[in-house]
């Protein structure tokens, strides 16, 4: 168990490229996290799974943010038509939930740190 | 919309010092409250998961506690070490609807000086 795991580390693009990152959870867990965190700013959902079901989006997304997880193992975050207001660390984090979970905690990735030019 | 609040914002304590931090959350629907640490060039690491009131966990120096009627959790470090300089994150979780999403604070930051 190598515990997550996020591509690239690091993303320098273009303003109006898309981009795309992914995760690579734990392997036995069912639930998988998108947040976005900025200088100074706590971790800001943006949405989560549970196996390959996507559960809630966060209302503050644009519609130029879209997330996938095929098969209920990795997860990819695409953005589309970047923006310089894009530019943060992505983090995703995955846990395992089972009935009554209220102990369910969250295992974190590197992040992938955008920057938009 | 949850807002969670943690404070102070950073803190610089020397070596020895026992220092604590505060979170406060929404007290309705409360769920879990999480606390985490994020050593710089690391991911966050989970410290505790709390959900009945009047509960309080310990790990090592660290300990933490919680008060879900009025809405706050207290972390505690006792005899703080330079290792322990992080961001500390407090999140919570409410029962309402679905009950994935963790808001997270904007956290504290420790600074230990040797």
């Amino acid at each position: 168990d190598t515990g997550v795991s996020q591509d690239p580390r690091h993303k320098i693009t273009k303003r109006g490229q898309n981009v795309t990152f992914r995760c690579d959870p734990i392997s036995e867990h069912n639930r998988l996290y998108w947040y976005r965190q900025t200088l100074g700013q706590g971790p800001e959902f943006l949405t989560y799974f549970q196996n390959e079901a996507q559960l809630e989006k966060s209302r503050l997304l644009s519609d130029r943010f879209s997330a996938e997880r095929p098969k209920g193992s990795f997860s990819t975050l695409e953005i589309q038509r970047t923006e310089q207001g894009d530019s943060a660390m992505y983090l995703c984090a995955s846990s395992l939930y089972g009935r009554g979970g209220t102990n369910e905690k969250l295992f974190f990735g590197s992040g992938t740190q955008l920057s938009v030019l | 919309i949850l807002n969670v609040e943690q404070s102070p914002q950073s803190l610089h304590v020397q070596e020895g010092d026992s220092t604590n931090f505060t979170c406060s959350f929404p007290s309705s629907n409360f769920y879990a409250l999480h606390w985490y640490r994020w050593e710089t060039a690391k991911s966050p690491e989970a410290l505790f998961v709390m959900t009945l009131n009047g509960d309080e966990k310990k790990k090592g120096r660290i300990s933490a506690t919680l008060n879900t009627k009025e809405g706050y959790s207290y972390l505690y470090i006792k005899g703080s070490q330079p290792e322990d300089s992080a961001t500390y994150l407090c999140a919570s979780r409410q029962c309402s609807g679905n009950t994935g999403k963790l808001i997270f604070g904007q956290g504290t930051t420790l600074q230990v000086k040797p």
